[in-house]
C-alpha cells in the first residue's frame, strides 16, 4: 500500500459494525467541510461535505457532523465492510478565500481497517 | 470518459535530472491542481490553475513548473531534481473555484530521487 498509511492514526472495526473517524480543525474561519477516501494505490476519491451554516448531512451509509464551538469534525460509517478499509481525510476550506478551492488545507488523515 | 490522468505512475530519478509529470482530463474542468502527499503531511497545494493560460503558487511551490496551455493538460515540470521532492504526487480537478465544486483526484505518480 502507500506509504501514507505510516504514522497514521488508526482505527481497527469488525465488519458490520459502525465506524467513527474524527477530524479537529483550528481555523474558525472555515466555512467548508470535505471527506476523502483514499484506497490504497489510489487518488483521494469524494465521499461528503458539508457547510458551517450546518450541523449535520447524511449520505448513503455515511453521516457527517460538524461542532463549530469545539472546531470538531466526525464521519460515521453504518454497517461498516471491508471495501471501507482506507484512508480518511477531511478537508476544510478558509471562507476568506473567495470561496476556492485552492484554499482546501487537509488533514493527515486516519486509516480505517475492517476486519471480516 | 477517464477522469483525471496521470503518467506515469512510477518513476525513479537522480539528483540533478528533470522531467514532466502529466496531467490531462476530459471534464472540461476549468481548475486543475498539483499535490504532493508525503508520510504524516497529508496533501499539499504545488501549483493550480484556474483557466487556460493562468497559472499560480500553492503552498509549497519551490522546484517546480507548471504551465496551461490547454483546458485539458497541466504538466509538472522539475527542473532538477532533488531528493527531498521524492513524494506521490496528485493532480486534481474540478469544474470551477468556487462553491462546492469537489475535486476530482488522479491516480497519482510516485516519483523516487536517489
Amino acid at each position: 500500500g502507500e506509504s501514507v498509511g505510516l504514522h497514521l492514526p488508526t482505527l481497527s472495526v469488525q465488519e458490520g459494525d459502525n465506524s467513527i473517524i474524527n477530524c479537529a480543525y483550528s481555523n474558525s474561519a472555515s466555512d467548508y467541510f470535505i471527506w476523502y477516501k483514499q484506497e490504497s494505490g489510489k487518488g483521494p476519491q469524494f465521499i461528503i461535505d458539508i457547510r458551517s451554516n450546518m450541523d449535520k448531512r447524511q449520505g448513503q451509509r455515511v453521516t457527517v457532523l460538524l461542532n463549530k464551538t469545539v472546531k470538531h469534525l466526525s464521519l460515521q460509517i453504518a454497517a461498516t465492510q471491508p471495501g471501507d478499509s482506507a484512508v480518511y481525510f477531511c478537508a476544510e476550506r478558509d471562507q476568506n478565500s473567495g470561496g476556492s478551492n485552492y484554499k482546501l488545507t487537509f488533514g493527515k488523515g486516519t486509516l480505517l481497517t475492517v476486519n471480516p | 470518459n477517464a477522469g483525471v490522468t496521470q503518467t506515469p505512475k512510477f518513476q525513479v530519478l537522480k539528483t540533478g535530472q528533470s522531467m514532466t509529470l502529466q496531467c490531462a482530463q476530459d471534464m472540461n474542468h476549468e481548475y486543475m491542481s498539483w499535490y504532493r502527499q508525503d508520510p504524516g503531511m497529508g496533501l499539499r497545494l504545488i501549483h493550480y490553475s484556474v483557466g487556460a493560460g493562468i497559472t499560480d503558487q500553492g503552498e509549497v511551490p519551490n522546484g517546480y513548473n507548471v504551465s496551461r496551455s490547454t483546458t485539458e493538460d497541466f504538466p509538472l515540470r522539475l527542473l532538477s531534481a532533488a531528493p527531498s521532492q521524492t513524494s506521490v504526487y496528485f493532480c486534481a480537478s474540478s469544474y470551477g473555484t468556487a462553491g462546492a465544486n469537489v475535486l476530482t483526484f488522479g491516480a497519482g505518480s510516485r516519483l523516487t530521487v536517489l
